[in-house]
């Protein structure tokens, strides 16, 4: 099955950019999305199909996806961006979604 | 707005069975396949199962096919999983989550879900 890989944990100052990563065999041929999830609350879409922002998402979400990695940049960190991470991918081979294991985002 | 509210959560014994629904409002449900999603403590997310918009065609993550079943009342737009022989390791908050652009399944992607609900399999 297809295996997607986030570092568990990032930290970052505040003002500064965080970058998260997603490491999946050739997933630059792949739509990638991310997810914002915070403790106790529904997840939130950030980015689809590899740099999408929805409405409402601020710019400072900017997502890329090229090779075997894709990227999930936000820019000028708030205590607000404290959160899980997870970017996900449809595995056509096997008809299934897959979810990487999350980064949690921590803003120092 | 877009909401989802999910139900049917609660403590089950292990072996037994416990049907979820999910109740849609704000948007066309009949347009729109819709996700499972779980999350077991302290783990991250996990798909679950997906539904076509029109409930003819389903598709299940390995560890539920064979015991967990998705089906959609798009007359009452709710959502549904029936899930049957239930294990310690189903213990999960669960979430329903709306598949967009609408029709579009297999490129699609969750863009609203809602707050989840919590199954407790122990005995």
């Amino acid at each position: 099955s297809y295996v997607l890989t986030q570092p568990p944990s990032e930290s970052v100052a505040p003002g500064q950019t965080a970058r998260i990563t997603c490491g999946g065999n050739n997933i630059g041929s792949k739509r990638v999305h991310w997810y914002q999830h915070k403790p106790g609350q529904a997840p939130v879409l950030v980015v689809y199909d590899d740099s999408g922002r929805p409405s409402g998402i601020p710019e400072r979400f900017y997502g890329s996806n090229s090779g075997d990695t894709a990227t999930l940049t936000i820019s000028r960190v708030d205590a607000g961006d404290e959160a899980d991470y997870y970017c996900q991918v449809w595995e056509s081979k096997n008809d299934h979604w897959v979810f990487g294991g999350g980064t949690k985002l921590t803003v120092l | 707005q877009v909401q989802l509210v999910e139900s049917g959560g609660g403590v089950v014994q292990p072996g037994r069975s416990l049907r979820l629904s999910c109740a849609a409002s704000g948007f066309t449900f009949s347009s729109h396949g819709m996700h499972w999603v779980r999350q077991a403590p302290g783990k991250g997310l996990e798909w679950v199962a997906v539904i076509w918009y029109d409930g003819s065609n389903q598709f299940y993550a390995d560890s539920v096919k064979g015991r967990f079943t998705v089906s959609r009342d798009n007359s009452r737009n709710t959502l549904y999983l029936q899930m049957n022989s239930l294990r310690a390791d189903d213990t999960a908050v669960y979430y329903c989550a709306r598949v967009s652009p609408p029709y579009d399944i297999l490129t699609g992607y969750p863009d609203y879900w809602g707050q989840g609900t919590l199954v407790t399999v122990s005995s």
